[in-house]
């Protein structure tokens, strides 16, 4: 299977610090699929972001961003000026076309007051 | 739009007991669905996919038997966990995909999960 590698397990930052969440992804097609999952401590999966791979332009939307890199197979999630509410495990998934979500193993942040 | 319900969000129940969950999705028409199972601190692993008026697709390592899977309309799938036991204990969320063309940013919609717990 084509993984997605989040290599961060957990991080811990002080409120308003900037925060960047990594995910690098195997793929072996040239269409595909990048996302960004927000999964607050009840449960629910909350979409953030799709990027499909031939749309390498940055994103920004409101304090989050993200910065897609072909080369070097990664898609990168920054929270700028982190707020309590940001606390959360965030996923990092990948699909090709009508393919089922591949999900990253999370990122657990934590931002404290 | 796209909202999937998934129903019950806690179960709590001895060994041995059969439990089913049920995701709909409540304004548009799923031609497939997919079961998610989460444990602690780890992360969502598919577990099967389902086409609507077919049999369940499993992944490896997944018991066909032991979580049988019913599509049987468009908008509702069903996970029955057979016989649980504390080991299948975890959180299991359902996804539904909408016919090609609707809601394009979003190739799946999720459930808010089902905490599953066997004593």
């Amino acid at each position: 299977a084509q993984k997605v590698t989040q290599a961060q397990t957990e991080i811990s930052v002080v409120e308003k610090e900037d925060v960047t969440l990594d995910c690098v992804y195997e793929t072996r097609d040239t269409t595909y699929y990048l996302f960004w999952y927000k999964q607050p401590p009840s449960g629910e999966l909350v979409f953030l972001i799709r990027r499909n791979s031939f749309d390498e332009q940055n994103e920004i939307s409101g304090r989050y961003s993200w910065n897609f890199q072909k080369s070097t197979s990664s898609f990168n999630f920054t929270i700028t000026a982190s707020q309590v509410v940001d606390s959360a495990v965030y996923f990092c998934a990948r699909n090709t076309g009508n393919t089922p979500l591949v999900f990253g193993k999370g990122t657990r942040l934590s931002v404290i007051a | 739009g796209a909202v999937v319900s998934q129903h019950p969000s806690r179960v709590i129940c001895k060994s041995g007991t059969s439990v089913k969950i049920e995701c709909r999705s409540l304004d548009f028409q799923a031609t497939t669905m997919f079961w998610y199972r989460q444990f602690p601190k780890q992360s969502l692993m598919l577990m099967a996919t389902s086409n609507e008026g077919s049999k369940a697709t499993y992944e490896q390592g997944v018991e066909k038997d032991k979580f049988l899977i019913n599509h049987a309309s468009l908008t509702l799938s069903t996970l029955t966990v057979t016989s649980a036991h504390p080991e299948d204990s975890s959180f299991y969320i359902c996804s539904a995909r909408a016919r090609a063309g609707l809601y394009s940013n979003q190739p799946q919609h999720f459930g808010d999960g089902t905490r599953l717990s066997i004593l």
